[in-house]
């Protein structure tokens, strides 16, 4: 069975400062992906990020990039430049390539930009 | 373009009472998904929709818990009677089909469910 840990239930952050989010996962499939999900409070949760794991280049979208070990079974968020906007809570998930689209969420990281 | 649409967005029910959750998904996307997220956790799947069909049911309570996806685009999901443990947010998400080796999902706004 597959399993996505976040070990950081709350983390707080400077604007303009730079913050990681971590996330474990384990499974025995060699093809899956990873995904950074992000939910605002009381809004709907969007795509912030996708990692294949074929790919070694970790994955960017302009102030968010991964940093993907697949080895250490890792895949950790770092957010540059924190806006007040990017309060909210993150899930890490994972899905099996080519099965079911069915992501298996972490337990979130609630993220706290301070002004 | 409309995301996906969630009625209503709270509802408070005492328990053993019946409720129901609507969900409109994007225009177009076949698949529908709901999602059951528990206060301080990560959404879990309940049940997925490809078109009318219920392709995955593996987590969905059937002993209380139902779904109806008519004619492939609205689904509600409705649970009877409600438990004290049931209390959680409902999210609905839908993807299209297509040649991607996977389809993003979109999420709604969720509905958050308290039972007293």
């Amino acid at each position: 069975a597959q399993t996505v840990t976040q070990s950081q239930p709350e983390m707080s952050v400077q604007e303009a400062e730079t913050v990681t989010l971590s996330c474990t996962y384990d499974t025995s499939e060699s093809n899956y992906y990873l995904f950074w999900y992000k939910q605002p409070p009381s809004r709907q949760m969007i795509l912030v990020i996708r990692q294949e794991a074929y790919k070694q280049q970790n994955a960017t979208e302009n102030r968010f990039s991964v940093n993907f070990q697949k080895a250490a079974k890792s895949f950790s968020l770092k957010i540059s430049d924190s806006q007040l906007g990017d309060t909210a809570m993150y899930f890490c998930a994972f899905m099996i390539r080519g099965a079911t689209n069915k992501l298996i969420f972490g337990t979130g990281t609630l993220l706290a930009v301070q002004p | 373009e409309a995301g996906v649409v969630q009625s209503p967005r709270y509802k408070i029910i005492e328990k053993k009472q019946p409720v129901a959750f609507w969900c409109n998904p994007i225009s177009g996307h076949n698949t529908l998904y709901w999602y059951r997220q528990n206060l301080g956790q990560g959404p879990e799947l309940l049940i997925r929709y490809e078109n009318e069909e219920a392709v995955d049911d593996s987590q969905l309570p059937k002993d209380r818990f139902s779904a109806e996806r008519l004619k492939g685009v609205d689904s509600t999901l409705k649970i009877q009677p409600a438990e004290l443990g049931d209390s959680a947010v409902y999210l609905c998400a839908s993807s299209p089909e297509g040649a991607l080796p996977y389809n993003e999902q979109f999420f709604g706004p969720g509905t958050r469910l308290t039972v007293l």
